[in-house]
């Protein structure tokens, strides 16, 4: 069974810092990784999706890798503004053709303060 | 346009009771998801539906029926409410059933069962 831990659970930092959130997860045959945003009392924004076969995806000022072999995903969060405060989510899911289960991480809360 | 809407965005009512959560997707996508955020913020899939038909059920008490009257529309019916089922409940979509395809979240809909 996939289990997927993000460390660490808060991180607060001042503006303008770049920033690492970590994903792990017990089992590597995934097929991708999906990192997503959660602002308070709203839902889920997709960020990147990186395939088992990449190992890195851009988007802006993020930039997430893959690494199967380790079970680990970051994602890079360059030039942290206020805006970027939220819960940061990694959802892992396996190679299925029917129906996606994404086993998600606790998230980490992020504070970029002004 | 809102991409995933759910309806209502919190409902809070008392144990015993019937209820149902609605969904909408306007993306022309073939898949749907409803996902249960409980209070330690763990995000567990539930269902999921592929153009109307059941694809993933997860273990989940039978109080709970999803009904897809079109592949747009997928609605939770919750029997005999308890007060463990209170949590935020999300719904999802992806343009296919296939791990392949970024999933898109609603905003979600805040349960209180007093």
């Amino acid at each position: 069974k996939q289990e997927v831990t993000q460390i660490p659970a808060a991180l607060s930092v001042p503006e303008g810092e770049n920033l690492v959130l970590n994903c792990s997860f017990t089992d590597s045959a995934i097929y991708n990784l999906q990192w997503f945003r959660q602002d308070p009392g709203k839902g889920l924004t997709s960020l990147l999706l990186i395939q088992s076969s990449q190992r890195e995806q851009t988007s802006g000022r993020l930039n997430a890798s893959l690494d199967k072999s380790s079970g680990r995903s970051t994602l890079y969060i360059a030039a942290s503004q206020p805006g970027d405060s939220a819960t940061y989510l990694c959802a892992a899911s396996p190679r299925e053709t029917s129906g996606s289960r994404l086993t998600f991480g606790e998230g980490t809360q992020l504070t970029v303060n002004p | 346009d809102t991409a995933v809407s759910q309806t209502p965005k919190y409902l809070v009512t008392q144990m015993g009771n019937d209820k149902s959560i609605k969904c909408e997707q306007n993306l022309g996508h073939d898949t749907m998801y409803w996902y249960k955020q409980d209070s330690k913020k763990f995000l567990k899939i539930m269902f999921s539906y592929n153009n109307k038909e059941l694809i993933i059920n997860e273990t989940v008490p039978n109080r709970f029926s999803p009904k897809s009257p079109d592949k747009a529309h997928l609605n939770l019916h919750i029997n005999s409410l308890e007060l463990g089922d209170s949590a935020v409940y999300f719904c999802a979509s992806s343009r296919r059933a296939d791990s392949s395809y970024e999933q898109y979240f609603g905003p979600g809909t805040r349960l209180t069962v007093t």
